[in-house]
C-alpha cells in the first residue's frame, strides 16, 4: 500500500489556460473520488468513478471540468479555460466498494490561477 | 439531502486536558459517520468510523467518538490532548438508505490548537 499519489503538488497557471491533474489510487481500490477544497472549507465533492465508469458528478462540476479514469486505474482531472475562482486544492481519494470503507486521500494538487 | 455541521471553527485546549470536537449531522436514513484529520499541506487521514453497534468507537492516535442518535451528534474526543494533535478535523457522513447518495459529505472543519 503506497497510498494515493497526486501530481503535480502545485500548479500555477494564467487565467484561460488549461490544466490537467493526475491521481494514482491505491491499487486494489475500485472507487476513485475527486474533491475540491478551498481555504476554511471542507472538501466538496466533484465526481467519482467505480472502476472506469464515472457514476456521479456534482453540479459544481461545470462544463469546463472533465475527468477520466481509463482502464480503471489512474485518473485525470482537466480544467479548461481556467478562471481565478478555480484556485483551490484538488483532492483525490480512493476506497474499496463497501459503503463503510473510508476514503484514503492523496496530498492534493494546489492550483493557483493568476 | 445529507449534511454535516461543525459548530466550532476553532477549539483551544491545554496539553494534557481532555478535548472534544463537535459534529452534528442530518440524513434521511441511517448514517455512517467518519472523522478525518488534516495536517498542513497534506490530504485527509482517516481516524475512525461509526457503522453500527457500540455508540463509542475508538480510532487512531487515542481518539474516540460517541454516536448519539437522539441528538444526531458524533463528537470526537480524546482524554489527554497532545501538542501534536493540533490540526484540522473533519466530520463526514454517508446516508445509507436505499437510493441515497453514498458520497461522503464533509463538514467545514474545526481547527484544534493544543497549547503546551
Amino acid at each position: 500500500d503506497t497510498g494515493v499519489s497526486q501530481d503535480p503538488r502545485h500548479k500555477i497557471t494564467k487565467r484561460g489556460q488549461n490544466v490537467t491533474f493526475r491521481c494514482d489510487p491505491i491499487s486494489e481500490h475500485n472507487r476513485l473520488y475527486w474533491y475540491r477544497q478551498t481555504l476554511g472549507q471542507g472538501p466538496e465533492f466533484l465526481t467519482y468513478f467505480q472502476n472506469e465508469a464515472q457514476l456521479e458528478k456534482s453540479r459544481l462540476l461545470s462544463d469546463r471540468f472533465s475527468a477520466e479514469r481509463p482502464k480503471g486505474s489512474f485518473s485525470t482531472l482537466e480544467i479548461q479555460r481556467t478562471e481565478q475562482g478555480d484556485s483551490a486544492m484538488y483532492l483525490c481519494a480512493s476506497s474499496l466498494v463497501g459503503i463503510n470503507s473510508p476514503l484514503h486521500f492523496g496530498n492534493g494538487t494546489r492550483l493557483t490561477v493568476t | 439531502a445529507q449534511s454535516v455541521a461543525q459548530p466550532e471553527d476553532q477549539v483551544n485546549v491545554a496539553e494534557g486536558n481532555p478535548l472534544t470536537v463537535k459534529c452534528t449531522y442530518s440524513v434521511s436514513g441511517n448514517p455512517y459517520l467518519f472523522w478525518y484529520v488534516q495536517y498542513p499541506n497534506r490530504g485527509l487521514q482517516f481516524l475512525l468510523k461509526y457503522i453500527t453497534g457500540d455508540n463509542l468507537v475508538k480510532g487512531s492516535y487515542g481518539f474516540e467518538a460517541e454516536f448519539n442518535k437522539s441528538q444526531t451528534s458524533f463528537h470526537l474526543k480524546k482524554p489527554s490532548a497532545l501538542v501534536s494533535d493540533s490540526a484540522l478535523y473533519f466530520c463526514a457522513v454517508r446516508d445509507i438508505r436505499v437510493g441515497g447518495s453514498y458520497i461522503p459529505t464533509f463538514g467545514r472543519g474545526t481547527s484544534l490548537i493544543v497549547h503546551p
